[in-house]
């Protein structure tokens, strides 16, 4: 059964970068789908963040204005995310997400907290 | 953008009883692109209806799907005490290559 873990720093202060990874295990990234990241904020409802087709392309959710970037590294079976200039306002559950063909997505991971403060 | 509104935002019943749940669209979404997902306190999501209709693999039958256009449904049937939980529409833009939510349903013990 496909399993995505989340990891990274679980605090982080304004204007710096946010940077998180997903690591997949029992299936290789490479071999299709594609893969997102979606955030939570407290008490809030889902917000989807960015996505990228298992050859490397990416899509982003305009909202965001360019802050987001999502990669992949194919050598580890993860990718990542980037949010940069972040405010309390990213404040957030963050999870990354296995996205079929038809834009369910069908396999999540746990979610990882990450609070902006300084 | 393609905006999905969810309604009611809370929906309070007892064990047993029907939930329906709405999720409309600011425009036109095509079936195959959308989905529905359960959330519990603390849980990711999950998923439970893709294609407006197909349910998940391992989602008891109770749980329904329907709807086309602007407008789709979520129907649980004889809800159970682990059916008590917040409820997600999902789009995805084949075009726009975006994915957007719904606020989301709170389905809670009346």
């Amino acid at each position: 059964q496909v399993q995505l873990q989340e990891s990274g720093p679980r605090l982080v202060k304004p204007s710096e970068t946010l940077s998180l990874t997903c690591a997949v295990s029992r299936y290789s990234i490479s071999s299709g789908y594609y893969w997102a990241w979606i955030r939570q904020p407290p008490g809030k409802g889902l917000e989807w963040i960015a996505s990228m087709y298992h050859s490397g392309a990416t899509y982003n959710n305009p909202s965001l204005k360019s802050r987001a970037t999502i990669s992949v590294d194919t050598s580890k079976n993860q990718f990542s995310l980037k949010l940069s200039s972040v405010t309390a306002a990213d404040t957030a559950v963050y999870y990354c997400a296995r996205v079929a063909g038809s834009g369910y997505m069908d396999v999540w991971g746990k979610g990882t907290a990450v609070t902006v403060s300084s | 953008e393609i905006v999905l509104t969810q309604s009611p935002g809370t929906l309070s019943l007892s064990p047993g009883e029907r939930a329906t749940l709405s999720c409309r669209a600011s425009q036109s979404v095509s079936s195959s692109y959308l989905a529905w997902y359960q959330q519990k306190p603390g849980q990711a999501p999950r998923l439970l209806i893709y294609g407006a209709s197909s349910r998940a693999t391992g989602i008891p039958d109770r749980f329904s799907g329907s709807g086309s256009g602007t407008d789709f449904t979520l129907t649980i049937n004889r809800l159970e005490p682990e059916d008590f939980a917040v409820y997600y529409c999902q789009q995805h833009g084949s075009s726009s290559l975006s994915w957007t939510f719904g606020q989301g349903t709170k389905v809670e013990i009346k």
